[in-house]
């Protein structure tokens, strides 16, 4: 069965460096999320994207953060600028159309030091 | 803004029994969608159910199944037969198709379930 996979799965830095979280969502599929967990918490929503651009985006989704299809297969989340409150479980979610299941991916843990 | 909100924190069952988990939920639109996933402690998401606001009916899937309650905006998850590998985190989840944009889900607060032998 299909399944969206995200690299790595657990990524230490340092405050202040910049990290790239990456997804690879299944492949049929139009629509693209992140969400991020911070630990003990609820799953927030940051941002989606659209036929090569950002549909909607939360309040946390601030310019330090940014996503980018690649190419035809990867979708990336990039914080510029690690802060400590970053630290974070990572999710990243597909869906082949509007008004469907999101399919999550198993996430990456960010650790901010 | 929408809104979840999930009162139980946590919840101990016996093996084989049957377990609600609550879910209610605000909005002041009318089309929208919930959804509920199971967080095992390995971390991943997994999708469970899924209830349109304009569905008749119950969603059930296997031993999973969703009092959708309209007029009191809630929305629980019922599992029967609850089996020991149902331990987990459960979240409720919502989206609206009002925006015309590919939203987000809502998420609540999650409901940690513990099923005992």
């Amino acid at each position: 069965e299909p399944e969206v996979t995200q690299t790595p799965s657990h990524q230490v830095t340092q405050m202040g460096q910049e990290v790239i979280l990456r997804c690879v969502p299944i492949s049929n599929h139009l629509y693209f999320y992140w969400y991020r967990q911070i630990l003990g918490q609820k799953v927030e929503f940051l941002v989606s994207f659209y036929n090569n651009e950002i549909s909607e985006k939360s309040e946390i989704f601030d310019d330090q953060f940014s996503v980018e299809r690649p190419d035809g297969s990867n979708f990336t989340l990039k914080i510029r600028s690690t802060k400590l409150e970053d630290s974070a479980m990572y999710f990243c979610a597909s869906e082949p159309s509007l008004n469907n299941e999101q399919f999550f991916g198993p996430g990456t843990r960010l650790t901010v030091l | 803004a929408q809104k979840i909100t999930q009162t139980q924190p946590g919840m101990f069952v016996q093996e084989k029994e049957a377990v609600t988990l609550d879910c209610t939920y605000d909005t002041s639109d009318q089309s929208y969608g919930l959804f509920w996933y199971k967080q095992p402690s390995s971390g991943e998401m997994i999708f469970l159910i899924y209830q349109g606001s304009y569905d008749e009916q119950n969603a059930t899937e296997g031993r999973y199944s969703l009092n959708f309650q309209k007029a009191r905006k809630s929305a629980n998850l019922v599992i029967s037969a609850s089996q020991l590998g149902d331990s987990a985190m459960y979240f409720c989840a919502m989206r609206d198709w009002s925006g015309g944009g590919a939203d987000g889900l809502t998420f609540g607060k999650g409901t940690h379930l513990i099923i005992q032998p």
